[in-house]
């Protein structure tokens, strides 16, 4: 079963603009991440964020976390073209070594 | 070092054929695993291992077959395929120790058709 939803399913902008997606849970959490999946490819780690943590950064990536609303968002700031991907949050990890994936986000950037 | 490495990238099957997806990487994880991605899905586990010799079921494994002999290998058979067995898969590895351990490294895919 889906552990992680994100939402919106599909999200299309332009070039420069801020580009949010969010992700809801079900069950407690040690870790939440985010992947990207450009078209035809295998998935890559964006980032990784503990449950005792609210806020993230990476480069252009700032990832929030709410335990108490089991939920977690992915912002791009500045979004690029390349940044036209699918992204996914997962959760799991520790001891728990499974990942359970969501059903992802596909990002358009529009140049 | 090459990372995760999957064969074949894509392979066409008929219903009732059996085959093999190869996986292998040499970052020495111990965790490895093989996910299917099917449309409006999202990936979902088939089956993982902790290191040599153990191995596991994931969310959906009937249909499919694992062994882990080494720790650089991790194959998944196929026994009999099916139309619905029609997918992309993905293996994926990470480390157990030391820091990064969470982080999941995959493999470029296979794309399997059954007809």
């Amino acid at each position: 079963s889906q552990q992680g939803e994100e939402d919106p399913q599909a999200l299309s902008i332009q070039e420069g603009e801020n580009a949010t997606m969010n992700c809801s849970y079900k069950t407690s959490i040690n870790n939440l991440q985010w992947y990207r999946q450009n078209s035809g490819r295998g998935l890559v780690h964006l980032i990784l964020i503990r449950s005792n943590e609210r806020e993230k950064h990476s480069g252009r990536l700032r990832v929030t976390l709410d335990t108490s609303k089991k939920s977690s968002s992915l912002l791009i700031t500045a979004s690029r073209a390349a940044d036209t991907a699918s992204y996914f949050c997962a959760t799991g990890g520790g001891s728990n070594y499974k990942l359970t994936f969501g059903k992802g986000t596909l990002l358009t950037v529009n140049p | 070092n090459a990372g995760v490495t999957q064969t074949p990238k894509f392979q066409v099957l008929k219903t009732g054929q059996s085959m093999t997806l190869q996986c292998a990487q040499d970052m020495n994880h111990e965790y490895m695993s093989w996910y299917r991605q099917d449309p409006g899905m999202g990936l979902r586990l088939i089956h993982y291992s902790v290191g040599a010799g153990i191995t596991d079921q994931g969310e959906v494994p009937n249909g499919y077959n694992v062994s882990r002999s080494t720790t650089e290998d991790f194959p998944l058979r196929l026994l009999s395929a099916a139309p619905s067995q029609t997918s992309v898969y993905f293996c994926a590895s990470k480390g157990t120790s030391g820091g990064a351990t969470e982080t999941q490294y995959f493999g470029p895919g296979t794309r399997l058709l059954v007809l």
